[in-house]
């Protein structure tokens, strides 16, 4: 199935330091959801972002939605230990309810 | 919030054999589920649509006959494993609407087939 591009990979960072990360598509996508995945866990959701242009912030978290429609990116500010994990992009087309996930980036905090 | 009961989370079963694992949405009614797998280190990848009172709808490359996907009621659905073998070993994770566009996803299941 399809997937979104998501970059980076993984990240490795220290205790306090700003993260950011995007995701493209190829196709419009009506909806853009960011998640974050603990090991062993479902993905719990982060942000949700419904209008192109749209700029959303949960706490440390920011995430935009991107005027083209084919991007969104998560920026995460002041990093602590509890950050560590998996966080996926998914965006949902106009008329499906079906998400497509992006290909992760995990976040790691060095000591 | 929304919570979405997955059961088990664990199980590991003997080659042929088959699996069923239960999605349930606790707080709110779905008429729509989703059923995920995610291989190691990879993302979730989409392998059914699970609809209330009708059949799945299947993802391209997903064998209905092998994995049985059950909506019988509003609050529940089910995925059978069916003559399971070792290359279905994965981590399986429902999710369900809660709203017209919210998802709320379960806490997975970690299927080991020996």
């Amino acid at each position: 199935g399809q997937q979104l591009n998501q970059s980076p990979q993984s990240m490795f960072i220290q205790e306090g330091e700003d993260v950011s990360m995007n995701c493209t598509s190829s196709s419009i996508f009506n909806t853009w959801l960011w998640y974050k995945q603990d090991p062993g866990e479902g993905p719990v959701l982060l942000i949700a972002l419904y209008k192109a242009g749209e700029l959303t912030s949960n706490g440390r978290l920011t995430a935009q939605f991107g005027i083209t429609r084919k991007d969104s990116f998560l920026n995460i500010s002041a990093s602590i230990p509890s950050d560590v994990g998996i966080y996926f992009c998914a965006g949902r087309p106009f008329g499906n309810e079906k998400l497509t996930f992006g290909t992760g980036t995990r976040l790691t905090i060095i000591p | 919030g929304a919570v979405v009961s997955q059961h088990p989370s664990r199980v590991i079963c003997k080659s042929g054999t088959s699996v069923k694992i239960e999605c349930r949405s606790l707080d709110f009614q779905a008429t729509t589920m989703f059923w995920y797998r995610q291989f190691p280190k990879q993302s979730l990848m989409l392998m059914a649509t699970s609809n209330e009172g009708s059949k799945a709808t299947y993802e391209q490359g997903v064998e209905k006959d092998k994995f049985l996907i059950n909506h019988a009621s509003l609050t529940l659905s089910t995925l059978t494993v069916t003559s399971a073998h070792p290359e279905d070993s994965s981590f399986y994770i429902c999710s369900a609407m809660d709203s017209p566009y919210g998802y709320t996803f379960g806490s997975g299941t970690r299927l080991t087939v020996v």
